[in-house]
């Protein structure tokens, strides 16, 4: 079976742009998170969705994040504008509610902002 | 205060040692603990849960302490591959998919 699915796996852009990361969570899986590590902060929830639906954003740094969940098999995380200090690994990860709450991680995505 | 602390290490043994990592908790009410294990730009593994009655996988051994409020893993006759960061994990009672993770404890396993 597939794993979580990211791209890119590896983004490089300016100070300013747009930039949009994709995640295709494990079939059946009914939650889906995005997490962001640092070597400062740690591995940090950003945001989860339940059934498609946004539970709890308060990890969401600031208005320049938005993450969507349109259907139960995608979701994005966009920055708009992006900063330096958005350099980080972003991790998707789903589980199914059921149990038992293990939470697989997709491979990631590395963005450096210059 | 952070919900999870961790060690960060590194922990540096020789091939074959014990070695115990401890993390501590600050949610009392806390259900639900795993180690989590990330190797150097990989993204992170569930290693194991941690139940109340502690259990053992192998070489590791994991243990809950609610008085204290910390859980610990144990590796024994350490390996090479083991070198890896290793994250403690606790589920609030209140929401079963939240996790919590520490920053980890560095461990690195030498020849």
């Amino acid at each position: 079976d597939a794993g979580v699915i990211q791209s890119p796996r590896h983004e490089v852009t300016e100070m300013g742009q747009e930039v949009t990361l994709r995640c295709k969570p494990i079939s059946g899986h009914d939650y889906l998170f995005w997490y962001r590590q640092t070597m400062m902060r740690g591995l940090e929830l950003l945001i989860y969705f339940n059934n498609n639906v946004p539970i709890d954003d308060s990890g969401m740094p600031e208005d320049r994040f938005s993450a969507k969940m349109p259907n139960a098999s995608f979701s994005t995380l966009k920055i708009q504008p992006s900063e330096p200090r958005d350099s980080a690994v972003y991790f998707c990860a789903s589980s199914f509610y059921q149990g038992p709450y293990e939470q697989y991680f997709g491979p990631g995505t590395r963005l450096t902002v210059t | 205060r952070k919900e999870v602390e961790q060690d960060p290490g590194p922990f540096n043994v020789p091939e074959g040692a014990t070695v115990a990592f401890n993390c501590t908790y600050s949610n009392s009410a806390s259900q639900s603990f795993f180690w989590y294990r990330q190797d150097c730009r990989k993204e992170p593994k569930l290693l194991m849960s941690v139940y109340s009655s502690g259990n053992e996988d192998g070489r590791f051994t994991a243990q809950l302490n609610r008085a204290s409020q910390y859980i610990s893993l144990l590796i024994r006759d350490s390996k090479l591959s083991d070198s890896a960061t290793y994250l403690c994990v606790v589920n609030p009672m209140l929401n079963f998919n939240k996790f919590y993770f520490g920053s980890g404890t560095k461990l690195n396993v030498k020849p």
